[in-house]
C-alpha cells in the first residue's frame, strides 16, 4: 500500500507566475486535503477536496484554486504567485470524508524570490 | 471559532528525562484531536488521538489524555530519547472534518 506522493518536492518561481503543485492520495482514499505551512508555523487548510468536488475552503484567496481527478489524486493550483506563498504546501488524504485518519505527503517546498 | 494553542518552544531535555507539551483547545462540540509530529525535512506523521473525553491516546511511548473538562490535550512521555528530536503540532477535528493546528513545539534531547 502506497502513501502520499507529492511532487515536486522542491521549487523555485518568480514572484507574479504560476505553478501547480501534484498529489496522488493513497490506494483507496477519496478525500484530499491540501495545507500551507510557513516557517516555524503550523499547517493553515487550503481546502478539501471530496470524490472531485471542493468540500470546504480556508481563508486563502481566489487564486488558490485546485482540482481532483477521478482517480482521486489532485492538484493545487497557486496564480500570481507572492513572496509570501513561499511555504512547505503538503496535502493529506483520507479514506473517506468522515473517517478521521488523515495520511500526509512529505510536503513540496515552494520558494518565492 | 475551532483553535488549539500549545506552548511554545523550544522545549531542550536531557536524554531520559520526563516529557510535558502542553495543548489546550476551543471548539464547539466534541471535537478529536491528536498529536503530530515532524521530523527535520519531512511531514506530518500522526503520533497519537482521541476521539472523545477521557480517551487516552497512546504510540511509542507517547500518551495524551483527552480532558473536556479542562479542554487539553497535553503530550507526555516518561523518557525521552535523542531520536524524539522533532516539531510536535496538536491539532483538532471538529465538524468541519478539517484539521485545526497549533503553531508547534520543537522538542530538543541531548545525549
Amino acid at each position: 500500500e502506497t502513501g502520499v506522493t507529492q511532487s515536486p518536492t522542491h521549487l523555485i518561481k518568480t514572484r507574479g507566475q504560476q505553478v501547480t503543485l501534484r498529489c496522488s492520495s493513497q490506494s483507496g482514499h477519496n478525500t484530499v486535503s491540501w495545507y500551507q505551512q510557513a516557517l516555524g508555523q503550523g499547517p493553515q487548510f487550503i481546502f478539501q477536496y471530496y470524490r472531485e468536488e471542493e468540500n470546504g475552503r480556508g481563508n486563502f484567496p481566489p487564486r488558490f484554486s485546485g482540482l481532483q481527478f477521478p482517480n482521486y489524486s489532485s492538484e493545487l493550483n497557486v496564480n500570481a504567485l507572492e513572496l509570501d506563498d513561499s511555504a512547505l504546501y503538503l496535502c493529506a488524504s483520507s479514506l473517506d470524508l468522515y473517517t478521521i485518519g488523515y495520511t500526509f505527503g512529505s510536503g513540496t517546498r515552494l520558494t518565492v524570490v | 471559532g475551532n483553535s488549539v494553542t500549545q506552548m511554545e518552544g523550544p522545549v531542550t531535555l536531557s536524554e531520559e528525562a520526563f516529557l510535558t507539551i502542553n495543548c489546550t483547545y476551543t471548539a464547539t462540540g466534541y471535537p478529536s484531536l491528536f498529536w503530530y509530529v515532524q521530523y527535520p525535512g519531512e511531514g506530518l506523521q500522526l503520533l497519537l488521538k482521541a476521539t472523545k473525553a477521557d480517551d487516552k491516546g497512546s504510540n511509542k511511548g507517547f500518551e495524551a489524555t483527552y480532558r473536556k473538562e479542562t479542554t487539553s490535550f497535553h503530550l507526555e512521555k516518561g523518557s525521552v530519547q535523542v531520536s524524539d528530536s522533532a516539531v510536535y503540532f496538536c491539532a483538532l477535528i471538529g465538524s468541519s472534518y478539517k484539521l485545526i493546528f497549533g503553531s508547534g513545539t520543537r522538542l530538543l534531547v541531548r545525549p
